[in-house]
Parts: C-alpha cells; structure tokens; sequence
C-alpha cells in the first residue's frame, strides 16, 4: 500500500496570505494525484486532479504541482471560505487508492 | 444536477452486517463514463476508499476490507448498495456513497450518513 504523508498537520494563516501544503508518497504515483477540501459537516470537493489540472469550477487561486512521489497544494491567496481540512488522494498501479491524512488550514 | 443519497440503519450491532444503498437521481447508474463506489470516515478522522462498481458489476475493493465488503448495483432502480459484514466498533464511520471518475476519482458525492456500531 501506498502511504500519503501530508505536512503540515495544521497551518495556521491569515486571509490573503499564501498557504503552501505538501504530500509526500511512500513509492511514486507518477502524476495520479488530487486534492480534496473538506469543510465541517460537508463531504469532500474535488480540488485538483492528475497534480495540477483544476476541477470544474475552483477558482485559480488553487493550484497544484509536483509529479512522482512529491506534491504540492497552493493556494496562492486566502479567503475567508479557504479554512478547511485538504487530504491529497493517489491511484497508481491499482495498489489500493488511498489517502493522505489530511492538513487542516486554519485562521491565524 | 446528479444527486446521490445515503440510506440503510444508523445503528448495527457488532458482528452483525452493515448495508447502505445509495439512490442516484438527476443521471443514470448505466452510464458509462463513470464508476460508483463507497469511501468512509470515521468520526474526526481521515477518509478510507471502500470500494468500488461500474455498471456492468465489475469491482473493485480495498484488500484491507475485502474479506468483507460486497458492492452491487441495480440498474433498474438506479442505486448501488453496500454491505460490510461482521462489523465491530472500528467501523464506525460517516459512509459516503460517490460517482467517480476513471474509476478513482471522486467528482459528485453523497451527503454522507453516520453509522454507529454498538450493541
């Protein structure tokens, strides 16, 4: 199995400052890797698909980068609604698809 | 606007088998751009993939739950179903049901329900 090791745990940041999180794979995942954004009470959202593709309708705030067993979530100014929990997800070689921990984005 | 809804018990007693049934509206089950599958999360913790279904009844499921997890799909009725069997309180989680795409990722998902393993 695959481990996604998501760091910081926590980040702690003001509106309008850059947050930068970081995923980390136990063996590569070449590039099939997405970001999820969790708000209290709420199923996850798709943020970020294969590293660095966009979903439908997120803003371009978001970005993503990083191939391999590095990756890394930017989002590049926050807003208020950005203060979330963020899991990073991979699916390589049909091992099991798993996720990362989860790194909660909260207000400084 | 696909909408995908939870429902089965919120309480299962220990060894006995959980079953939810996830009821999609607004698209069809058949299509087939898209699988369908079950991820959970325990309470204050992260997410675990379940498994998953096309609708054809191909799946796929997480080695570490296969022993136990069966997922089945019924075109006709438009909904997929869960069950996990012989279940203890580590299988307390919210159970999402998903549409997904290329078979991992999870683009529209269900609002989640709570089940609770206690006797």
């Amino acid at each position: 199995e695959i481990v996604l090791t998501q760091s910081p745990a926590t980040l702690s940041l003001s509106p309008g400052e850059r947050a930068t999180l970081s995923c980390r794979a136990s063996q590569s995942v070449s590039s099939y890797l997405a970001w999820y954004q969790q708000k209290p009470g709420q199923a996850p959202r798709l943020l970020i698909y294969d590293a660095s593709n966009r979903a439908t309708g997120i803003p371009a705030r978001f970005s993503g980068s990083g191939s391999g067993t590095d990756f890394t979530l930017t989002i590049s100014s926050l807003e208020p609604e950005d203060f979330a929990v963020y899991y990073c997800q991979q699916r390589s070689n049909w091992l099991p698809i798993t996720f990362g921990q989860g790194t909660r984005l909260e207000i400084k | 606007q696909l909408q995908l809804q939870e429902s089965g018990p919120g309480l299962v007693k220990p060894s006995e088998t959980l079953s939810l049934t996830c009821t999609v509206s607004g698209g069809s089950i058949s299509s087939s751009s898209y699988y369908w599958g079950w991820i959970r999360q325990p309470p204050g913790k992260g997410l675990e993939w379940i498994g998953s279904i096309y609708y054809s009844g191909s799946t796929y499921y997480n080695p570490s739950l296969k022993s136990r997890v069966t997922i089945s799909v019924d075109t006709s009725k438009n909904q997929f179903s869960l069950k996990l069997s012989s279940v203890t309180a580590a299988d307390t989680a919210v159970y999402y049901c998903a549409r997904l795409r290329r078979q991992w990722l999870v683009g529209q998902w269900g609002q989640g329900t709570l089940v609770t393993v206690s006797s």
